[in-house]
């Protein structure tokens, strides 16, 4: 059973980056396609961004020039950074796996990422 | 980008009636539409994926219907478990876009 555990900081300061990292356990990570996905009360649901095993990536075109993924496949690690943040990108974030690269198989747990000084 | 929307907001059921959810697209889908059950405090949940197939270990009662740019989840038989936001999510087109939920909540 595939498990996803985020980890990174919970509080960001306007104008920092967000750094933010999962970790995969149960499978490997190669074997499936991986995006991030963030829900704030004012903008619901919105797709960040999309890796595949080699390391391809597609961003929603209103975060591309602030957004990267990476993965590590070596470690079953995906990594999400946010550059310039605002109160806008107050958010919980979810690392997103599936068995094709465009619906959500599984999901980590989310956590809720606050942009303030 | 594909511009989703979901009605009705909220869906006022009784326990063991049906419930019906309806879900728009800007432009055609084809079939490439997903649907999706979250609880409060959890993550979402793959319910449907193209349209009409049920997730793994999504029971029965679940049916996703639609092509094009009307797609329609039924709900048979609501039990405890299925008061919940559901929602729409397109993959016909990048940026992959989702609907604002449809609060489904007990009558």
């Amino acid at each position: 059973q595939v498990q996803i555990q985020d980890s990174g900081p919970r509080l960001v300061k306007p104008s920092e980056t967000l750094s933010h990292t999962c970790t995969v356990s149960g499978a490997s990570i190669r074997d499936y396609y991986w995006n991030w996905i963030r829900q704030s009360p004012g903008k619901g649901l919105e797709w960040i961004g999309f890796i595949n095993n080699r390391g391809s990536t597609n961003y929603n075109p209103s975060l591309k020039s602030r957004v990267a993924i990476s993965i590590d496949t070596s470690n079953n690690h995906l990594s999400l950074t946010l550059t310039s943040v605002t109160a806008a990108d107050t958010a919980v974030y979810y690392c997103v796996g599936g068995r094709y690269p465009y619906f959500f198989d599984f999901w980590g747990q989310g956590t809720l990422v606050t942009v303030s000084s | 980008e594909i511009v989703m929307t979901q009605s009705p907001a909220t869906l006022s059921v009784s326990p063991g009636e049906s419930a019906t959810l309806s879900c728009r697209a800007s432009q055609s889908l084809i079939t490439n539409l997903a649907w999706y059950q979250q609880k409060l405090g959890q993550a979402p949940r793959l319910l449907i994926y193209g349209a009409s197939t049920r997730a793994t270990g999504i029971p029965a009662r679940f049916s996703g219907s639609g092509s094009g740019t009307e797609y329609t989840l039924t709900i048979s038989s609501l039990q405890s478990d299925d008061f919940a936001i559901y929602y729409c999510q397109q993959y016909n087109a990048w940026p992959f876009t989702f609907g604002p939920g449809t609060k489904v909540d007990i009558k």
